[in-house]
């Protein structure tokens, strides 16, 4: 396993555009997280799910922004309309079950909007 | 509610100077607590944690922190700086719906 995978590593898009990140966890993992982080900050909670199912959302988690786990394994993060505020690096995370054990994260894809 | 503070954004140590990273945190639960780094233009990687066992918990990369709940304060050390230390280090809580609680980090520069 090479731990927690996300593509892609960089995104330039146009204002307006809409995204698409995804996120490949740790197999074994059935917990997945998002998060962003901006310049400076420490990471902030998006989403989470447990298996296919989303079980939390922040309420950073505007309506422009959607995440799905549809089978379980996987994830993507869509953003809509892209405004220059959503530039930051966007992070995910994996754990086999909750937090105890803290989270593997991957590199992250970093969002630039012009 | 759970929080975190990290005390100085930036922190400078000599190469082969002790390292200190302050990190005090409220928690209206048994805390478990962590220690994350991270590289540039990289995602977080665990250093340690504590869970509730032993008060000392030794990390990676020659790194330690100690529990002391009466300060409420969890601290990150190492004896002895290394260049490639240079990174920002995040405090993290656990808070009472499993999620993590983060501090805005600590920017370790190490000088020649």
């Amino acid at each position: 396993d090479t731990g927690v995978s996300q593509d892609p590593r960089h995104k330039i898009t146009k204002r307006g555009q809409n995204v698409t990140f995804r996120c490949d966890p740790i197999s074994e993992h059935n917990r997945l997280y998002w998060y962003r982080q901006t310049l400076g900050q420490g990471p902030e909670f998006l989403t989470y799910f447990q298996n296919e199912a989303q079980l939390e959302k922040s309420r950073l988690l505007s309506d422009r922004f959607s995440a799905e786990r549809p089978k379980g394994s996987f994830s993507t993060l869509e953003i809509q309309r892209t405004e220059q505020g959503d530039s930051a690096m966007y992070l995910c995370a994996s754990s086999p079950g909750e937090s105890l054990y803290g989270y593997t994260f991957g590199s992250g894809t970093r969002l630039t909007v012009v | 509610a759970q929080s975190v503070t990290q005390l100085g954004s930036h922190v400078s140590v000599s190469e082969g100077a002790l390292v200190l990273l302050r990190c005090n945190y409220s928690s209206s639960v048994p805390p478990y607590l962590f220690w994350y780094v991270q590289y540039p233009n990289q995602g977080l990687q665990l250093l340690l944690k504590y869970t509730s066992a032993a008060t000392l918990v030794k990390g990676i990369n020659g790194f330690e922190a100690e529990f002391k709940k009466s300060e409420t304060s969890f601290h990150l050390t190492k004896p002895s700086a290394h260049m490639s230390d240079a990174a920002e280090y995040f405090c993290a809580v656990r808070d009472s719906n499993y999620q993590l609680i983060w501090g805005a980090g600590t920017k370790l520069i190490i000088k020649p």
